[in-house]
Parts: structure tokens; sequence; C-alpha cells
């Protein structure tokens, strides 16, 4: 049971890049989530998807973009990247259910030089 | 959704039960409260959740104050394994999206 996946588990950009974070779950979880955690600090909402086709802006959506075309997938797209979206990058998704459990990857560790 | 206070850390024997607190004075009668943690670099893990009644399962222990105001997390033999940061969120009773504070970091001592 692979759970959520995230890949790739490591990356280094440039400034001014873009590239697609991926994540994926077999669960068949209707609720899907971006978080973004920078050192010393707790996790902080990027972005969050209740199905597929709906997608909505969390705490710090400023430079992602998102798209929820199946229920297995979420990716998070940074459009241009900047020195401060240097950090790990976690996907989580649970059943559309109230208070499931939610289910987390192990992370994208993204540096942006 | 409640604000949760946590201590910012804690440290704990081996093989020593663990009373992790956590206050949420403003939480609504309809408010869930979950725990999670994080093991060093590792995603978050789901612990436990409640509404009023005390809760087991095989990895911890909740217990809510009758007022609902604050609740304490318990780890009934910590292990060195155990060590991480453990977070006390709180949940309206839709679906929405867990806010993260900074958690409580747990040190195991062996």
């Amino acid at each position: 049971n692979a759970g959520v996946t995230q890949t790739p588990k490591f990356q280094v950009l440039k400034t001014g890049q873009s590239m697609t974070l991926q994540c994926a779950q077999d669960m068949n979880h209707e609720y899907m989530s971006w978080y973004r955690q920078d050192p010393g600090m707790g996790l902080r909402l990027i972005h969050y998807s209740v199905g597929a086709g709906i997608t909505d802006q969390g705490e710090v959506p400023n430079g992602y973009n998102v798209s929820r075309s199946t229920t297995e997938d979420f990716p998070l797209r940074l459009l241009s990247a900047a020195p401060s979206q240097t950090s790990v990058y976690f996907c989580a998704s649970s059943p559309r259910t109230a208070n499931q459990p939610q289910h987390f990857g192990d992370g994208t560790r993204l540096s942006i030089l | 959704d409640a604000k949760t206070t946590q201590p910012n850390s804690m440290e704990s024997n081996e093989e020593e039960p663990v009373h992790l607190p956590c206050n949420h004075s403003t939480i609504s009668g309809t408010d869930y409260i979950h725990w999670y943690r994080q093991l060093p670099s590792q995603g978050p893990e789901y612990v436990i959740h409640g509404l009023t009644s005390n809760v087991n399962n095989r990895m911890a222990s909740l217990a809510i104050a009758e007022d609902r105001k604050s609740s304490t997390l318990i780890l009934h033999r910590a292990t060195l394994r155990d060590a991480a940061v453990y977070y006390c969120i709180s949940t309206n009773s839709g679906n929405t999206p867990l806010v993260f504070g900074k958690g409580t970091r747990l040190s195991v001592i062996a």
C-alpha cells in the first residue's frame, strides 16, 4: 500500500525556473492539500482540493498553481521559482468525511539558488 | 477553528509516561481536537483525535477536560522513537484544512 507518494524527493532550481512537484495517492481520497515547512516552523497551507475539478487557496498561495484533474493526483506548480520558496513541501490526503485522519507524504526538499 | 497553545519543548525519560498539554480556551462545541506528530525528516503522522470523551488507540490516549478548554496527549511509555514534534490542532465539524502551529518538541532521554 503506497499511500501518498511525492516526487521528486530532492530538487535544486535556479531563480526563475519553473517546475512541478508531483503528489499521488492510491487510497481514493477526495481531499488533498499542499503544505510548505520552513526550518524550525510549523506547516503552512498552500492550496487544497476537496475533489476532482475543485481547488482553493490556503494561507500562502502566491507563486504556486494547482489543478486536480483526477482523484489520484494533485500536482503543485512553481511558476517562477524564487529563493523564498526554498522549503520542504508536503502533500496530504484524506477521505472527504469530516475529521478523518490525514495521510502525509515524505516531502520534497526544494532549494532555489 | 480554535487557537491552540502548547509548550515549545518537553523532555522525558525513556519508558516513563509523557503528558503533553494543549490549551484551546476558545474551542466551540463542535470543534474536534487532533494530534499529529512529526518525526525528524518525515511528514506529519496522525496520532489521535476526539470531541468530548477520552480516547485511546494503540499509539496514545487523549484526555479532554470536562470544559473542553484543554486536553492532554498521553504516551504511556516513551521510547526513543517517540522523540518528535507533537502538534495539537482544533478543527470544526466540516472537513477544513489542518492549521499547524509550532507544536511541542519532545525529547526522550535514554
